[in-house]
């Protein structure tokens, strides 16, 4: 199978903190690799795609320079919340997309982020 | 613009039959797919639909007419741990997907 994971699975931060979460695909190459967010009882937002090698390219309303996203290799991901507050507190989950074939799309577990 | 519309919450019984539907709108069209997903989880992929009819895994079905734009996902003999939310979601001419809000589906014993 394909199987993406996500690190940490769940982090407390302090406001104004910046807070790294991890994506990768364990045992196939993304060639695209997606961010989302998910605030309770909603369905997920996409935050951004992101391509290995270039940059993120982020949805209407996301600010680019609080989401950090660094797409270093075929199976890292990275998204980085800048000074964080307690609005940004959510579930991200990643997924990766193996190939161009619409059904090849993986998700990872999810990280909880509370913002203290 | 694009959309997708679901019913926000179905109740059902277990050892039933529930049909949750699914009407979207997108610019282009490469697919609909269905997700399960448990509270505090991540979804859980179900189905992939991209042509018009009927598919049938398990329990599970799901359909597609692309001329209505309309899908839905059949579930049977529902079980306890089928109360969960399911999203329904289309991917557009660029391969993005674009998300319904989720259907909480509630089984009663």
């Amino acid at each position: 199978g394909a199987v993406v994971s996500q690190h940490p699975s769940w982090v407390i931060c302090k406001s104004g903190t910046s807070v790294k979460i991890e994506c990768r695909s364990l045992d196939f190459q993304a060639t695209t690799m997606f961010w989302y967010r998910q605030f309770p009882k909603q369905s997920l937002m996409l935050m951004a795609t992101s391509n290995e090698g270039s940059k993120a390219t982020y949805e209407q309303g996301v600010e680019k320079d609080k989401f950090l996203i660094n797409h270093a290799s075929l199976t890292l991901s990275t998204l980085t919340v800048t000074s964080a507050h307690p609005e940004d507190s959510s579930f991200y989950i990643c997924s990766a997309r193996r190939g161009r074939d619409p059904g090849e799309q993986y998700f990872g577990p999810g990280t909880r982020l509370t913002v203290t | 613009g694009q959309n997708i519309d679901q019913p926000t919450e179905m109740t059902a019984t277990e050892g039933a039959i529930v049909q949750i539907n699914c009407t979207y709108q997108t610019s282009g069209f490469n697919g609909l797919f269905w997700y399960q997903q448990h509270a505090g989880e991540a979804p859980t992929f179900l189905s992939y639909n991209v042509l018009d009819g009927l598919e049938e895994k398990g329990r599970f079905s799901s359909f597609l007419s692309r001329s209505k734009g309309y899908s839905y996902l059949l579930l049977k003999e529902l079980q306890m741990k089928d109360s969960a939310s399911y999203l329904c979601a289309a991917m557009d001419s660029n391969y993005q997907l674009i998300w319904g809000a989720g259907t909480k589906l509630i089984i009663k014993p």
